[in-house]
């Protein structure tokens, strides 16, 4: 049983459609971390939240954590096939960094 | 700079054969994971090194798995006899975080097992 929960876990648009992947937990985190990882590799940071209510932009990706730091979401605007992966939230706890299952995202060109 | 390198990429035996993999964390990172990631599935912690000693091994299925990290750099994971649901890709990862705070994660790119 996964602590996070991620949604939805497929998700597949076309490119220049805009997407969300939802991460929540019934426990509050410390900070938050998403990462992207692509078949055959591990997974890379693409953003840390610390505070709630925090949005953090990164070029086409803005995340955002709840103001409880009990859920998280990742919005991608004009999607790229080079945004395609799959999507990890992780939520961190003293030094403890649980992951959720994962969001598949394929863009289709 | 190098970053987290991990042997072998792949590996097929048989069932109840030993295995093992090792894992070289980036230069300076005190801090070690080892991860199982089962297909379409989120990483889940095996063990945590914080320099050589084992910080949380509480996940670690401790009859047949076991894990070092002698020196506090380069680590080692067995697993003996392995059992067809280990099939997995085990991930290390390093960091510089402490019993604290947990910072960015430098994953290697992962030993794909198949149990036959």
């Amino acid at each position: 049983t996964q602590l996070l929960e991620q949604s939805p876990q497929f998700l597949s648009i076309q490119e220049g459609e805009n997407l969300t992947v939802y991460c929540n937990s019934s426990s509050v985190f410390s900070s938050l971390q998403w990462y992207r990882q692509e078949p055959g590799e591990g997974p890379v940071l693409l953003v840390t939240v610390v505070t709630g209510g925090e949005v953090k932009k990164l070029k086409r990706l803005t995340f955002q954590f709840g103001d409880a730091r009990k859920d998280s979401s990742l919005h991608i605007t004009a999607a790229q096939t080079g945004d395609t992966g799959l999507y990890l939230c992780a939520g961190a706890n003293d030094y403890k960094l649980s992951f959720g299952a994962g969001t598949t995202v394929t863009v289709r060109a | 700079e190098a970053g987290v390198v991990q042997s072998p990429r792949y590996k097929i035996i048989e069932k109840k054969q030993p295995v093992a993999f090792w894992c070289n964390p980036i230069s300076g990172h005190n801090t070690l994971y080892w991860y199982l990631q089962n297909l379409g599935q989120g990483p889940e912690l095996l063990i945590r090194y914080e320099n050589e000693e084992a910080v949380d091994d509480s996940q670690l299925p401790k009859d047949r798995f076991s894990a070092e990290r002698l020196k506090g750099v380069d680590s080692t994971l067995k697993i003996q006899p392995a059992e067809l649901g280990d099939s997995a890709v085990y991930l290390c990862a390093s960091s510089l975080g402490d019993r604290r705070y947990t910072g960015e994660l430098f994953f290697g790119e992962g030993s794909r097992l198949t149990v036959l």
